[in-house]
């Protein structure tokens, strides 16, 4: 079955400070990957998302994530982070073929303090 | 507000009651999907509808669980018999045809369960 780890529960940075969470899924096959974050009272919204191509894809924000195939891991990175990032952020992950459901990490509370 | 609408936001209730949450999706969106998060957790998937089809139940969706979608447009998903253990947020999604093959979903800011 597919699973999402995530290696990090709680993070806590001073502003400026540079960002990397680590996303790491098990399966075999194609798969399709997201990081979605959740802002403090909002919805779960998708940051960036990788399907093909480029292994290094840009979101909002000033985030980015690398796909690394041989590692299985997709991780979160942001070179200067700022008060507004603290958030919770989810890695998901959904094969392909099987668009009908995400399946994610139990995610990564990210702290930033000015 | 165009976006994922979810009633009630907070529900507290004895152990034995019967809830129900709605979800109405974003217009136009023909797949609704229901999560449920517990704390320290990330969502767990619960089922999915296509337009009033339901086509896919999680192993987590007991018998007490159901959820219906009847004119392809609001669901609800009810819960019969609360137990403290179905405490939780649970989340609506919903996706439209531009995104079936991407897996992009676009969430409700959830229904959050209290069993007393």
């Amino acid at each position: 079955a597919q699973s999402v780890s995530q290696h990090n529960h709680h993070v806590i940075l001073s502003e400026a400070a540079s960002l990397e969470l680590g996303c790491n899924y098990s399966y075999g096959g194609t798969v399709n990957l997201f990081w979605y974050v959740q802002y403090p009272g909002q919805h779960l919204q998708l940051l960036l998302k990788y399907f093909s191509g480029d292994p290094l894809v840009k979101g909002i924000k000033g985030f980015e994530a690398e796909f690394i195939k041989s590692k299985f891991s997709f991780n979160l990175r942001k070179p200067s982070v700022q008060w507004s990032d603290t958030a919770e952020y989810f890695c998901a992950v959904t094969s392909s073929g099987g668009y009908n459901k995400l399946i994610f990490g139990a995610g990564t509370r990210l702290a930033v303090h000015p | 507000d165009t976006g994922v609408s979810q009633n009630p936001r907070h529900k507290i209730t004895k152990r034995g009651q019967n809830v129900t949450f709605r979800c109405d999706p974003i217009s136009e969106h023909n797949r609704l999907y229901w999560y449920r998060q517990t704390l320290g957790q990330g969502p767990e998937f619960l089922t999915y509808f296509q337009n009033e089809a339901q086509l896919e139940k999680s192993r987590l969706l007991s018998d007490r669980f159901s959820a219906e979608r009847p004119k392809g447009s609001f669901s609800t998903l009810e819960i019969q018999r609360t137990e403290q253990g179905d405490s939780a947020m649970y989340l609506c999604a919903s996706s439209h045809p531009g995104t079936y093959n991407t897996g992009e979903l676009f969430f409700g800011e959830g229904s959050r369960l209290t069993v007393l």
